[in-house]
């Protein structure tokens, strides 16, 4: 199985102030078809998880442009430029390159 | 607009069988590209993927719980429905399910994984 690796696992943050998030996969995550199966997910308090960033860096539907994804390989980043209120939960980075699909363990963001 | 809707029992007991079913709307399961898949997550833990079920009937479970786990649709119900055998009370947790499908635009196509989640259905193991 992939392991998927975050730092940190916990991130206090100030208001309007940027938050950056590591993911590492103990391999590389490009599939044969040339793509990397990389997603970022967030979940706030009692709530589900919701598809923040897809393939590294595409935004899903309805996501804020202060989210963005960047990366290659095994090593991926997501960055929130301004860290909002409605941002506080937790952020799971997982890959689908290859079954069974695998998560990170997940960095709580709140608010200092 | 797509929505998926969990159900099934709050509590087994050990070495029950667990049966739950994913109702979903939005879309349909025989359409090229689509799949629907269960995750589930352990009170105050990280997510774990369960197994899939795709649109031409393939189906990939987690190698950890295959011999347990049984995943199946009905198109004309718009269900898919999971069944885990010989339930333990560390299996207590929420359990999702979730849509994958393939998008395309002019230019290309993007297959995007965990798109939409249903609410999640919390499923407890005990005696």
């Amino acid at each position: 199985d992939i392991v998927m690796t975050q730092t940190p696992l916990s991130s206090p943050v100030t208001l309007g102030q940027p938050a950056s998030i590591s993911c590492k996969s103990s391999q590389s995550l490009v599939h044969s078809d040339g793509n990397t199966y990389l997603s970022w997910l967030q979940q706030r308090p009692g709530q589900p998880p919701r598809l923040l960033i897809y393939k590294i860096s595409n935004r899903f539907s309805g996501v804020p442009d202060r989210f963005s994804g960047s990366g290659a390989g095994t090593d991926f980043t997501l960055k929130i430029s301004r860290v909002e209120a409605e941002d506080v939960g937790v952020y799971y980075c997982t890959q689908t390159t290859q079954f069974p699909f695998t998560f990170g363990p997940g960095t709580k963001v709140d608010i200092k | 607009q797509i929505t998926l809707k969990e159900s099934g029992p709050t509590l087994v007991k050990p070495t029950q069988t667990l049966t739950l079913t994913c109702t979903f709307s939005g879309f349909s399961l025989s359409t090229g590209g689509m799949g629907v898949g269960w995750i589930r997550q352990s009170p105050g833990k990280a997510l774990e993927w369960l197994a899939v079920i795709y649109w031409d009937d393939d189906k990939r479970y987690t190698p950890s719980l295959k011999s347990r786990l049984t995943i199946t649709r009905d198109t004309s119900k718009n269900q898919v429905v999971l069944k885990m055998t010989d339930m333990d009370p560390v299996d207590t947790a929420t359990y999702y399910c979730t849509h994958r499908q393939v998008y395309c635009s002019a230019v290309s196509c993007n297959e995007v994984d965990f798109d939409y989640w249903g609410q999640g259905t919390l499923v407890t193991v005990s005696s």
